[in-house]
């Protein structure tokens, strides 16, 4: 099975801040990865498909790139609706699988 | 408005069975391939098994192979997850979702808890 690595784990930021999120995958999955944003208690988000491709919807502050085993999703002006888990999911392969998530919380 | 709604969760020791539902609403449920995914408590996403819009093609975890079975029944537009032989490992709440590949709508989720 592809593992999915996200890191980090946990980052802190402010209301403004650029903040990056990366995911690497132990083999090459071209572009097939998606991203996605939990709160506590709700249902995943889609955010980005194909690695780059913003969902219907999404505000245009996300953004998603990277192929092959490198991949990063950027929020370019944090807002406070922004405070949540994402996670990082390939689908390149028949058994997908997810990253163990990234909790952005408040600085 | 597209939405899926879960049901069939509960509390159940190990070893039994349950089968969770989830009735899709506003899309042709037809045409599209679905997926489960599960949620631990306090952990993070666990994609569980997927089929094929006909139904003729499933794929599963290894963790649940041989134990959970996903179908589909397109004229009630309803995906079904068999799940035989739980374990206190299979407590999670488990969502079902549009798609197999970018999971694009889901479900509130249904809650299965493993216990004696």
């Amino acid at each position: 099975d592809i593992q999915m690595t996200q890191s980090p784990s946990t980052l802190s930021a402010s209301v403004g801040d650029r903040v990056t999120i990366t995911c690497r995958a132990s083999q090459s999955i071209s572009n097939w990865l998606a991203w996605y944003q939990q709160k506590p208690g709700k249902a995943p988000k889609l955010l980005i498909y194909k690695a780059s491709s913003l969902e219907s919807g999404v505000p245009s502050r996300f953004s998603g790139s990277g192929s092959g085993t490198q991949f990063t999703l950027t929020i370019s002006s944090l807002q406070p609706d922004d405070f949540a888990t994402y996670y990082c999911q390939q689908y390149n392969t028949y058994s997908r699988t997810f990253g163990q998530g990234t909790e952005v919380e408040i600085k | 408005e597209v939405q899926l709604l879960e049901s069939g969760g509960g509390l159940v020791q190990p070893g039994g069975s349950l089968r969770l539902s989830c009735a899709a609403f506003g899309f042709a449920f037809r045409s599209n391939a679905m997926s489960w995914v599960r949620q631990a408590p306090g952990k993070g996403l666990e994609w569980v098994s997927g089929i094929s819009d006909s139904g003729g093609s499933t794929f599963y975890i290894d963790s649940v192979k041989g134990r959970f079975t996903i179908s589909r029944d397109n004229f009630k537009s309803t995906l079904y997850l068999q799940m035989d032989s739980l374990r206190a490992e299979d407590t999670a709440v488990y969502y079902c979702a549009r798609s197999w590949g970018a999971l694009d709508v889901w479900g509130q989720g249904t809650t299965v808890t493993v216990s004696s």
